[in-house]
């Protein structure tokens, strides 16, 4: 079974440029994550789906930061514009309805310069 | 903001001792959860304690958890160069939609 996929592993941008993730979390499963990862800290959750429905986007800064999941598959997380600060690793998960286990993607490790 | 609290903030041991990293959390749970993450990788799911257990074996993982003291710990036994990580803990809070939270994790060294 596939795992988590997303990509790309490594993005080098400047300051003020757009920015795009994509994910393909594990078929069947139902649930997306979109985590941002600080060095030295844990995963802080930006925005959950469920299918295609966004149930939790409270910590998505909207003013910059947008998200999609079309069809309830494939998650696309966007920034327009990139400040230096948002230099961090970018994490998908997804899990299925019936458990809170989470399985994680590689991550897309993010510089803003 | 981070529930979940893992201390000690990093653990330095030789290969073949035990390890022992805690975790302690704020407001009641539905259950708690343990992932490792390798250098450079994504976090891969341990195992997972429910409120109403109190220990739970997987391999040499053995996880506890004190509901009265909000707090759960990981013992990895026999310890190899191998499960040098970071290991982090992440609450499902009871009540209300499914947000979960880590806390900044153990990052655990084990010399060979």
């Amino acid at each position: 079974e596939a795992g988590v996929v997303q990509s790309p592993r490594y993005k080098i941008i400047e300051k003020k440029q757009p920015v795009a993730f994509w994910c393909n979390p594990i078929s069947g499963h139902n649930t997306l994550y979109w985590y941002l990862q600080n060095l030295g800290q844990g995963p802080e959750l930006l925005i959950r789906y469920e299918n295609e429905e966004a149930v939790d986007d409270s910590q998505l800064p909207k003013d910059r930061f947008s998200a999609e999941r079309l069809k309830g598959v494939d998650s696309t997380l966007k920034i327009q514009p990139a400040e230096l600060g948002d230099s961090a690793v970018y994490l998908c998960a997804s899990s299925s309805l019936a458990t809170d286990t989470q399985y994680f993607g590689p991550g897309t490790r993010l510089t803003v310069l | 903001s981070q529930q979940g609290e893992e201390d000690p903030q990093a653990l330095s041991i030789q290969e073949g001792e035990n390890a022992t990293m805690n975790c302690s959390y704020k407001t009641s749970i539905n259950n708690l959860q343990w992932y490792r993450q390798n250098s450079g990788r994504g976090l891969v799911h341990l195992i997972l304690i429910r409120s109403n257990e109190r220990e739970k074996h997987s391999g040499r993982l053995r996880v506890t958890l004190d509901t009265s003291k909000k707090s759960s710990s990981l013992l990895i036994t026999a310890s190899r160069a191998a499960d040098t990580a970071s290991y982090f803990c992440a609450t499902a809070p009871s009540g209300g939609s499914y947000i979960p939270t880590f806390g900044r994790g153990t990052s655990l060294i084990v010399h060979p």
